[in-house]
């Protein structure tokens, strides 16, 4: 059974870096027919995908966060990681990581639980 | 402001059928396919339905799902309490990349 799990610091301070980090078990991320991606969901609010990556390292970004998203992949680890910078407390929200069956698609099928970040000083 | 459009709320009595729509444009809906997701409280979303009517292993049939034009809809009949949950369309924009729908709170009566 595949299984995600997200990782990082719970509270990041206000025009800082956010660094998370998803690792992928029961499963390769090298498999050559998923995309992996991250999705957040602000206290309260709907989802808002932020991008994609396949293990080749191509990515896709929502064009609203491109300018502040580095979404990067390790094979050798089987994790792909999120970093987000010059956050705000907008930026607040559950960071979920999850496998995207295709790219031009939207099915994301496996999900980790989700981590809260906080952004505040 | 999404892109696209769902009722923030729906309600309905065990049993009932409910249907939850969602609105886009020809860009996304019009052009892609549609998937929903359940999320139940505190927990991460669930794929209910891909490629506009297609349930994963494990979704009873009580769930569907349809698309026509720019719209598109989740009709859940035989409505139980688990239920009870918040409902979010998604869909491929040709220019966004992957949006999804406000979501919508479905209460069991």
């Amino acid at each position: 059974q595949l299984q995600l799990q997200e990782s990082g610091p719970g509270l990041v301070k206000p025009s800082e870096t956010l660094s998370l980090t998803c690792t992928v078990s029961g499963g390769s991320i090298s498999s050559s027919s998923y995309y992996w991606g991250w999705i957040r969901q602000p206290p309260g609010k709907g989802l808002e995908w932020i991008g994609s990556i396949y293990y080749s390292g191509s990515t896709y970004y929502n064009p609203s966060l491109k300018s502040r998203v580095t979404i990067s992949v390790d094979t050798s680890k089987n994790q792909f990681s999120l970093k987000l910078s010059s956050v705000t407390a907008a930026d607040t929200a559950v960071y979920y990581c999850a496998r995207h069956v295709r790219v031009a698609g939207t099915e994301f099928d496996y999900w980790g639980q989700g981590t809260l970040v906080t952004v505040s000083s | 402001q999404s892109v696209l459009t769902q009722p923030p709320s729906a309600s309905g009595t065990p049993g009932q059928r409910v249907t939850i729509s969602c609105s886009g444009s020809s860009s996304n809906i019009g052009s892609n396919t549609v998937n929903w997701y359940q999320q139940l409280p505190g927990t991460a979303p669930k794929l209910l339905i891909y490629s506009n009517n297609q349930r994963p292993s494990g979704v009873p049939d009580r769930f569907s799902g349809s698309k026509s034009g720019t719209s598109a809809s989740l009709a859940i009949s035989g409505l139980q309490s688990e239920d009870e949950a918040d409902y979010y369309c998604a869909a491929w924009d040709d220019s966004l990349g992957v949006v999804f729908g406000g979501g919508t709170k479905l209460t069991v009566l």
